[in-house]
């Protein structure tokens, strides 16, 4: 199956400013997910909106969907050096199946 | 909250040899897993579906007489590299459906072939 895109794929700023990732897709969906990953470990689910939503939010987290465009993204707001991951976002099919993809790299300077 | 587990998380062999990889789920019952792919600075290829009593589904691709799945229990499934070359070394990763929509993911499991 083909993977979404992410975009940027590295994304570096500064603890306290905001970092913003965005995600497009290609097949329809159930749901969007968000998951985070420390270098050499196993995945973080993050957030769930699904495809009846347009906005979620889970802390410092806010996430949107646009279904028209097949589109979403992810706005981690006052970052910490603790942010610094990947990020992959991950089109919800039928049956669990998740399709990822290719990851943004966020780095947060102290 | 949900926990999925790996074993081994690391694993060197040589090439010719089977490697198995297991993954719990240790608080919950999983009537189906997933087992991906990673490869370095990539993101994550699934592999196949296992679901617990029958055969796995295997993506487009993927060899099932290379990557073999079992799932006998509801909270075991493993994966056997066998014959592994070099070219399957990567980073591992099961994963378990839990509530509706969502999948618990394990820590993952390094393979290196040398």
């Amino acid at each position: 199956s083909q993977q979404g895109e992410e975009d940027p794929q590295a994304l570096s700023i500064q603890e306290g400013e905001n970092a913003t990732m965005n995600c497009s897709y290609k097949t329809s969906i159930n749901n969007l997910q968000w998951y985070r990953q420390n270098s050499g470990r196993g995945l973080v689910h993050l957030i769930l909106i699904r495809s009846n939503e347009r906005e979620k939010h889970s802390g410092r987290l806010r996430v949107t969907l646009d279904t028209s465009k097949k589109s979403s993204s992810l706005l981690i707001t006052a970052s910490r050096a603790a942010d610094t991951a990947s990020y992959f976002c991950a089109a919800g099919g039928s049956n669990y199946k998740l399709t990822f993809g290719k990851g943004t790299l966020l780095t947060v300077n102290p | 909250g949900a926990v999925v587990s790996q074993h081994p998380s690391r694993v060197i062999c040589k090439s010719g040899t089977s490697v198995k990889i297991e993954c719990r789920s240790l608080d919950f019952q999983a009537t189906t897993m997933f087992w991906y792919r990673q490869f370095p600075k990539q993101s994550l290829m699934l592999m196949a579906t296992s679901n617990e009593g029958s055969k796995a589904t295997y993506e487009q691709g993927v060899e099932k007489d290379k990557f073999l799945i079992n799932h006998a229990s509801l909270t075991l499934s493993t994966l056997t590299v066998t014959s592994a070359h070099p070219e399957d070394s990567s980073f591992y990763i099961c994963s378990a459906g839990g509530k509706v929509d969502t999948q618990y993911f394990g820590p993952g499991t390094r393979l290196t072939v040398l």
